[in-house]
This record gives C-alpha cells, structure tokens and sequence, in this order.
C-alpha cells in the first residue's frame, strides 16, 4: 500500500500570501494523483487530477506540479474561502490512498 | 442536476451487518465508475472500495483492511450502489460517502454515518 505524508500538517498564513503544500508518495504513482478541498461540514471538493489538471470551475490560482513521488500544491495569493483542509490522492496503484490532510488557517 | 443520496447507516454492534445505499441520479449510471469513501469523524478520509461500469468488465476493488468483509454491488435498474457490510469492527465508524469515479472522486454524496458500538 502507497503512503501518502503530506507537510506540513498546519499552514498558518494571510490572504494574499502564497501556499504551497506537499505530498510525498512512498513509491511512485507516475501522475496519478488528485487534490481536494475540504471546508468544515462540507464533502470534499475535486480540485486537480491527473498530476496537474484542474477540476471544473476552480480558479486558476490553484496549480500543481510534481510527478513519481513528490507533488506539490500551490495557491498563488490565498483568498478568505481558501482556508480549508487540502488532501492528496493517488491511484497509481491499488488500494488507492489520501494522505492525512494539511490545515490552512489564518 | 447530478445527485447522489446515502442512506442505511446506522448504530451496530461488532460483528453486525450493513447494507448502505446510495440514489444516484442526473448522470448516467450505468456507464459510470462508483466507489465508496469514508471518513472516521474528525479524521482523514479513506477510500473503501469501487464498482466498474459494466462496460468495463463490473468488477470491483477494495482497500485491504475490507477486503472478505465489505462487498460494492449496483442495481442498474434502479440507479443504486449499494455497500454490504459484515463482519463490522469499531474502527469502521465513520461517515460513509458514496463518489463518482473509481481513480479520483469528482462528486459526493453527504453521506451516511455508520457507528459501530457495543
């Protein structure tokens, strides 16, 4: 089973600021990896697929790069409705795993 | 409008039995991929398990830890996923959701809280 450590576990920042979180797979998943958003009570949202596509109507401060075992997520300027638990996925190989959440707090 | 609506969770006990299921509508059912993913309150989520379309062959995977225990089955008919649970253990409590899409999860359902207690 892949295991997924996302840093850090809590990104204390201001809007405007840029965030960048990591993912780091224990063995590689190529490119098959996604993103989610998760706001308190809310599902989680799709946010980017496939390494480095962006899901339906997300905004385009929101980018991401990476490939094999490090990925990274970046907001480019931060906006009020950002702040949120963000989640990596991958299903390059089977059982298909998230890591365990980075906090974005103000 | 694409729907997805849970429901048969509940209170069971260790060693008790489930079946969730999940209305979906506004898409195409049959040609889509389902999985189910849960999440344990206050913590992360997991992925439990998908269900091919029947185009593509309507077999199905499941994270180890459910593996013999929980089964991912449709109903064509009726535009329904269904998650038969057994053999349930204290550390299956959670929200379970049902998904969109058997790599990555593009719609959710609000879920159904399953809690497993004595």
């Amino acid at each position: 089973e892949i295991v997924l450590t996302q840093s850090p576990g809590t990104l204390s920042l201001s809007p405007g600021e840029r965030a960048t979180l990591s993912c780091r797979a224990s063995q590689s998943v190529s490119s098959y990896l996604a993103w989610y958003q998760q706001k308190p009570g809310q599902t989680p949202r799709l946010l980017m697929y496939d390494g480095s596509n962006r899901a339906t109507g997300i905004p385009d401060r929101f980018g991401c790069s990476g490939s094999g075992t490090d990925f990274t997520l970046t907001i480019s300027r931060l906006e009020p409705e950002d702040f949120a638990v963000y989640y990596c996925q991958q299903y390059g190989s089977s059982p298909w795993t998230f890591g365990q959440g980075t906090k974005v707090e103000i | 409008e694409v729907q997805l609506v849970e429901s048969g969770g509940g209170l069971v006990k260790p060693g008790g039995s489930l079946t969730l299921s999940c209305a979906a509508s506004g898409f195409s059912f049959n040609d889509a991929w389902m999985s189910w993913v849960r999440q344990a309150p206050g913590r992360g989520l997991e992925w439990v398990g998908l269900s091919k379309s029947k185009a593509d062959g309507a077999t199905t995977d499941y994270l180890t830890a459910v593996k013999g225990r929980f089964a991912v089955s449709r109903d064509a008919s009726k535009n329904t996923l269904y998650l038969q649970m057994n053999s349930l253990k204290s550390e299956d409590t959670a929200v379970y959701h049902c998904v969109i899409g058997g790599h990555y999860f593009g719609r959710w359902g609000q879920g159904t809280l399953v809690t497993v207690s004595s």
